[in-house]
């Protein structure tokens, strides 16, 4: 069963322009939920959870259980935000999945 | 500190044969997980070991095992190669396990099965 659905394989903002990464989860306990991303040419890098509900290079997510979703947002952005950003989900069990990546292109 | 080490970074199979992974983790690290990401599916978890003892698997066939050192190096091993396995395989080390602790991945070992 699909536990993490990131519906936007490919997305393209200008610099300066807000942007949202989608995440929308299924599972009925307590998530919990993480970004990672992964820059080019470099390994995949944990960007933020929802437990420590930090902002990390001005990316904050917030989990929303009514919607199961828990998007990325970041109010301007910028060219060096360009990478493949993976939503995950982990649970009980010790169990944990990602969704298929959405690569955001930041134009300049 | 070195980061997580996988070898080999790539190769090539035959249908048939069978392949063994190696990796590193980070000192100290005693959780170590393997995905197989591929384009299609993305990231997809294999297994899980801590302290030498499988502490969960995803739903992969048989054919796909690991086992953990007292050192906490880990191996995975694929038996009867299929075209379908051709993927990076992705190490992914952690402290305490990956629910509670930050994830560190290796760069990968590229499969390619012909």
């Amino acid at each position: 069963a699909q536990r993490v659905t990131q519906p936007e394989k490919l997305l393209s903002v200008f610099k300066g322009a807000p942007v949202e990464l989608k995440c929308n989860y299924s599972y009925s306990g307590s998530p919990e939920l993480f970004w990672y991303v992964q820059y080019s040419r470099q390994r995949l890098q944990l960007l933020l959870r929802h437990i420590s509900r930090e902002s990390i290079k001005g990316f904050t997510a917030d989990l929303n259980k009514g919607e199961t979703s828990f998007h990325l947002k970041k109010p301007f952005a910028q060219e060096e935000d360009s990478a493949m950003y993976y939503c995950a989900l982990g649970w009980a069990g010790n169990q944990f999945y990602f969704g298929t990546g959405t690569s955001l292109t930041v134009i300049p | 500190k070195a980061g997580v080490t996988q070898t080999p970074r790539y190769l090539i199979k035959t249908r048939g044969q069978q392949v063994t992974l190696s990796c590193s983790p980070i000192s100290g690290h005693r959780s170590v997980s393997w995905y197989q990401q591929t384009p299609g599916q993305g990231l997809q978890f294999l297994f899980e070991y801590f302290s030498e003892t499988q502490r969960n698997k995803g739903n992969f066939p048989g054919r796909f095992s690991g086992r953990q050192f007292s050192n906490s190096r880990s191996e995975m091993n694929v038996s009867t190669l299929e075209l379908g396995d051709s993927a990076l395989y992705l190490c992914v080390s952690s402290l305490s396990g990956i629910l509670t602790g930050e994830l560190f991945f290796g760069e990968g070992s590229r499969l390619t099965v012909l």
